[in-house]
């Protein structure tokens, strides 16, 4: 499979713990989106790596938020102390430079 | 603050009819433009990307550009119920001299009656 991958599928977690997610994109993809979305919203832009630099982060990334692509390949995002306003779908894109963004299958966060 | 607006409907068809969207944008020096298709409970799936002024036609699917006016619009021809999804309108954004992050309206609903 050559699209882009993200683990876990579903997250339900206790408001307070920390939850991390993973997302691989395709390949010879240098470009990786983290983006947030909830019902009836579009998705919301968090953050975005090229290759291994994290070119741009949203002010919605608040500290409790962190990114990393540590080697240009694969991404995590984690959440630290979550809240039930953290429950969302989080999606991840990849693509070459600014073309086409492709996404993966998304992580539905449920926080209780 | 970059804004990529959209109606977000819902836009009602019926079978066979031309469906239209519609989404504009505010930042100038935007450079790529894409139509995403969503189908509830799922993720967002690219259906077409448009760079240049004018039309751009894949198969039922015709995207239209006009960045004086900034606007981006897609036509659904022969629209089916199958075409039944909520429709995003992305932009990329502009940063430091490079193009940047994409921004999405908030997507248009669009429902085929058969």
């Amino acid at each position: 499979d050559t699209g882009v991958s993200q683990d876990p599928r579903h997250k339900i977690t206790k408001r307070g713990q920390n939850v991390t997610f993973r997302c691989d994109p395709i390949s010879e993809h240098n470009r990786l989106y983290w983006y947030r979305q909830t019902l009836g919203q579009g998705p919301e832009f968090l953050t975005y790596f090229q290759n291994e630099a994290q070119l741009e982060k949203s002010r919605l990334l608040s500290d409790r938020f962190s990114a990393e692509r540590p080697k240009g390949s694969f991404s995590t995002l984690e959440i630290q102390r979550t809240e039930q306003g953290d429950s969302a779908m989080y999606l991840c894109a990849s693509s070459h430079s600014h073309t086409e963004a492709f996404f993966g299958q998304g992580t539905r966060l449920t926080v209780v | 603050q970059k804004e990529v607006e959209q109606n977000s409907g819902p836009l009602s068809v019926p079978e066979g009819a031309i469906a239209s969207l519609n989404c504009t944008y505010s930042d100038r020096v935007s450079q790529s433009f894409f139509w995403y298709r969503q189908y509830s409970g799922k993720s967002p799936e690219l259906i077409m990307s448009i760079y240049s002024n004018g039309d751009k036609e894949d198969g039922r699917f015709t995207a239209q550009l006009n960045k004086a006016s900034q606007y981006v619009s897609l036509l659904i021809r022969d629209s089916q119920p199958s075409d039944s999804a909520t429709y995003l309108c992305a932009v990329n954004g502009w940063n430091g001299g490079s193009q940047g992050n994409l921004i999405f309206g908030k997507g248009t609903k669009l429902s085929v009656k058969p």
